[in-house]
């Protein structure tokens, strides 16, 4: 079993959908909590990054975490086709250890 | 948050040959990281490069094919030595920043191999 577990996709939604992507996970020590970005041909982008459990807001983009279940989600409200990437999570323990990557997701918005 | 620059940004390589990968940061940064993206996959990590020690590799990785370098706080490079098709790939650096273990990318370096 992979530390880290989501699933490739591809994920293709209408303009203006709401998404949800997911990520779950084994690892109990896991504290950092982080989604990325990846458009074609470029390096990943920071998008959201949380702290423990709960939940963090930034305009469109919703990161929740739910240490209970080991299982973290991003919510995209309004989607549209500029959101059109990859989308990976990534997490660690702390104390400076190596970030644990998701294969990462495709999601296509169509106008 | 930092800006991080790579070059090349692409090169096509013949068998056999190395090529020297650099990556500049716009900060003085500790922790500086390698990796490799495969075409469909995710993230692999090579190294991590922490300015005046050596580099530690990750499993299935070795200095002698991927040789680094870290002469200060904003600079590093990777080696892929003796090239052979199989490391066609994207390489890409990124710096640790504010300690949350959150890292900030480069564009990645595009290798094709023949």
């Amino acid at each position: 079993q992979k530390e880290v577990e989501q699933d490739p996709g591809p994920l293709s939604v209408p303009e203006g959908a709401i998404v949800s992507l997911n990520c779950t996970y084994s690892n109990s020590a896991f504290q950092y909590f982080m989604w990325y970005r990846q458009y074609s041909r470029k390096g990943p982008e920071l998008l959201m990054y949380t702290y423990s459990s709960g939940n963090k807001e930034d305009g469109r983009f919703t990161a929740q975490v739910d240490k209970s279940s080991k299982y973290i989600s991003l919510f995209i409200r309004d989607s549209q086709p500029s959101d059109s990437a990859t989308y990976l999570c990534a997490m660690s323990a702390g104390n400076n250890r190596k970030l644990i990557w998701g294969l990462g997701t495709s999601l296509a918005v169509n106008p | 948050s930092a800006v991080i620059s790579q070059k090349p940004s692409r090169d096509i390589c013949q068998r056999g040959t190395s090529l020297t990968i650099q990556c500049q940061v716009d900060s003085q940064v500790t922790m500086m990281f390698w990796y490799r993206q495969q075409p469909g996959q995710s993230l692999t990590l090579i190294a991590t490069a922490n300015q005046g020690s050596e580099a530690t590799y990750e499993s299935g990785f070795v200095i002698d094919k991927f040789p680094i370098s870290r002469p200060n706080l904003t600079f590093s490079t990777l080696t892929v030595s003796n090239m052979s098709p199989e490391d066609s790939s994207i390489y890409l650096c990124s710096v640790e920043v504010g300690g949350t273990d959150t890292q900030y990318f480069g564009p990645g370096t595009r290798l094709t191999v023949l």
